[in-house]
């Protein structure tokens, strides 16, 4: 069935380094969404990309949606211990209006 | 704006009971979802409304849940007969133009 993979599953960087999450599509999609999810809490929405190619910028995250738009990767530039939680991507449900298909996330550790 | 409200934040039951969950969204959001959260997964979609009007579910939704959306207001997901494999974080959202905005959650842990 219709799927979002995301790699790695889990990274453990030293603060400052740099961290970088896939994710991949068996389907071209029509947009894709990123959220990130504290540890014990819930998922917080922190992006849409719809154009093939584009690139957006929050600080020191920096999002890619592909050409195809069959993949996205998620890019934090020197990571701090705020950054600590669990990136997922999701894609639209095929035939569906608005409901979403969720990556299985990409959980990052951050220590000082 | 007081964001996605769900009630009770945690809920313990025996197997075979039934158990009522509400969310309240965000009164300006017109779409409303329900997911499901256990532990190391991402969310899986279980149904989706539209103001009152509900416009998907998923096949992971068995005979016995079923959600409403009276007045196109606050949600219900109600489970019957509750298995242990129930126990799970479920998720509600609610949504306009953009992305989602989800609730803290209901913990239900079936015993």
């Amino acid at each position: 069935g219709q799927q979002v993979m995301q790699i790695p599953q889990y990274q453990h960087v030293q603060e400052g380094e740099d961290f970088t999450t896939y994710c991949n599509s068996s389907t071209t999609l029509s947009n894709i969404q990123w959220y990130k999810q504290r540890p014990g809490g819930h998922p917080v929405f922190l992006i849409q990309l719809v154009k093939s190619g584009e690139v957006k910028k929050q600080k020191r995250l920096t999002f890619q949606f592909g050409e195809a738009k069959k993949n996205s990767s998620l890019h934090i530039t020197a990571t701090q211990t705020t950054d600590v939680g669990t990136y997922f991507c999701a894609g639209p449900v095929r035939n569906s209006g608005y409901a979403l298909n969720f990556g299985k996330g990409t959980s990052l550790l951050v220590t000082p | 704006d007081t964001g996605v409200s769900q009630n009770p934040r945690h809920k313990i039951t025996k197997r075979g009971q039934n158990v009522t969950f509400r969310c309240d969204p965000i009164s300006e959001h017109n779409r409303l979802y329900w997911y499901r959260q256990t532990l190391g997964q991402g969310p899986e979609f279980l149904t989706y409304f539209q103001n009152e009007a509900q416009l998907e579910k998923s096949r992971l939704l068995s005979d016995r849940f079923s959600a409403e959306r009276p007045k196109g207001s606050f949600s219900t997901l109600e489970i019957q007969r509750t298995e242990q494999g129930d126990s799970a974080m479920y998720l509600c959202a609610s949504s306009g133009a953009g992305g989602y905005t989800f609730g803290s959650g209901t913990r239900l842990t079936v015993v």
